[in-house]
């Protein structure tokens, strides 16, 4: 079975662009979770999604969004990209919940 | 407030040595416990988790030890092996809140 997948694995944008990024779940899974990672906050939850509508947000701006598709896939855009917004964002699918999430390999996100 | 506080920062082991690292809650409502390994460039890979109707959950050579009354749970890797060392993130979830939030990690190096 083919594990979460994310594209594009590399960006680099510039201060004050926008960005999204894609991530395919687990075949089967129904949840999608996006974590952004950080040397100084270390992995920090962003939202979550399941059938299409967002169950729980982490303490992020509104910049930050996603959305769920109908086939689980699932993005996530950053409006008016900021310096510290550079990180490697994670996209963990599961059954149901936080329970046996799996993550993918995440997209290095530079800002300059 | 840090919901789960994980220790060691850092840990330097011999092979064949045993690594234990700790994590700290303070919500009770927390129901599950998993430990995530990570190597450089990769997404954080699912070791092994555990609920709190067990005090002890073993998979190989990796095992989990909880302390329901102390909030603490640990993971202790048995013989351990210079492909061992990476990061490694304990985290809790719990209720309805459907999101991960995890320790600060421990850099693991295992010297042959």
């Amino acid at each position: 079975k083919a594990g979460v997948t994310q594209t594009p694995r590399y960006l680099i944008k510039t201060r004050g662009q926008q960005v999204t990024l894609s991530c395919s779940p687990i075949s089967g899974h129904r949840s999608v979770s996006w974590y952004q990672q950080t040397p100084g906050q270390g992995l920090q939850f962003l939202f979550e999604y399941f059938s299409e509508t967002q169950r729980n947000k982490g303490n992020f701006p509104g910049r930050f969004s996603g959305r769920q598709f109908s086939n689980s896939r699932s993005e996530m855009n950053v409006s008016t990209l900021e310096l510290g917004d550079s990180a490697l964002y994670l996209c963990a699918s599961s059954w149901d919940s936080a329970y046996e999430q799996y993550f993918g390999p995440g997209t290095r996100l530079t800002v300059t | 407030q840090q919901q789960v506080k994980q220790s060691p920062q850092s840990l330097i082991v011999q092979k064949g040595g045993i690594s234990i690292i700790n994590c700290a809650y303070e919500n009770t409502a927390f129901d599950y416990f998993p430990w995530y390994q990570q190597f450089p460039g990769k997404g954080p890979a699912l070791l092994i988790a555990i609920r709190p109707d067990v005090s002890e959950k073993k998979e190989g050579r990796f095992t989990i030890s909880f302390n329901k009354s102390a909030k603490q749970f640990s993971l202790h890797i048995m013989d351990s092996q210079p492909g061992d060392s990476a990061t490694y993130f304990c985290a809790v979830s719990g209720g309805s809140n459907y999101k991960l939030t995890f320790g600060k990690g421990t850099l693991l190096t295992v010297n042959p």
